[in-house]
């Protein structure tokens, strides 16, 4: 299962777009990278899934360069309620697939 | 979106004694489960990959005679935490996989269950 690299913490303020970088150096060719977002004593959120270039939904977006060896997940316009933990993940998606959680970015909205 | 629930939604218990912890996918049928265990401030842990009809898979280092996992049906699994102590508080997440979405390869997560072991 692929690793992940991701900064710690990352704070922002209201209304700022905020990009969180992972890194995922040993990505395998069936690799799906998703991203979850995780309030405290809740479960992990669905927020966006790619396998390359850029996709874009009601939330974020998420660019992938052409080696897919890192993605970026942006969120446009953040409000005190984005602060959560943001888990970047990456799997071939197939049935059974196993999700490795890493250390994940707190992030810290503020007004 | 495919809605994944858990019961309890918490729990105290004493030490010594069982705890089941259910995790039901509501509008899907799902062939595979997984456990999460998160302590404070940590990430979510891989316990288990429950399977509909088989025996669950566990990872390295999680007892699976301590952590009874059972997915009778396609819509329930449920995890025993037997003879609870208190290390084993915990914050305690299901996931399932729904094959039938656009999105197949999306995992929808349970709300959790926080288990307290006195």
């Amino acid at each position: 299962l692929a690793k992940t690299t991701q900064p710690i913490s990352m704070d922002s303020y209201e209304g700022q777009e905020v990009n969180i970088t992972c890194s995922h150096n040993n990505i395998a060719t069936n690799d799906y990278i998703t991203w979850y977002q995780q309030f405290p004593s809740q479960g992990p959120r669905f927020i966006i899934q790619g396998y390359k270039t850029k996709v874009t939904n009601e939330v974020a977006s998420l660019f992938i360069p052409a080696d897919r060896k890192s993605s970026t997940l942006s969120l446009p316009r953040v409000s005190l309620s984005d602060t959560a933990v943001y888990y970047c993940l990456v799997g071939d998606g197939g049935g059974g697939n196993k999700l490795t959680f890493g250390t994940g970015t707190q992030l810290k909205v503020e007004l | 979106g495919a809605v994944v629930s858990q019961h309890p939604s918490w729990v105290i218990c004493k030490s010594g004694t069982s705890v089941k912890i259910e995790c039901r996918s509501l509008d899907f049928q799902a062939t595979t489960m997984f456990w999460y265990r998160q302590f404070p401030k940590q990430s979510l842990m891989l316990m288990a990959t429950s399977n509909e009809g088989s025996k669950a898979t566990y990872e390295q280092g999680v007892e699976k005679d301590k952590f009874l996992i059972n997915h009778a049906s396609l819509t329930l699994s449920t995890l025993t935490v037997t003879s609870a102590h208190p290390e084993d508080s915990s914050f305690y997440i299901c996931s399932a996989e729904d094959p039938g979405t656009l999105r197949g390869k999306e995992q929808f997560f349970g709300p959790g269950t926080r288990l307290t072991v006195l």
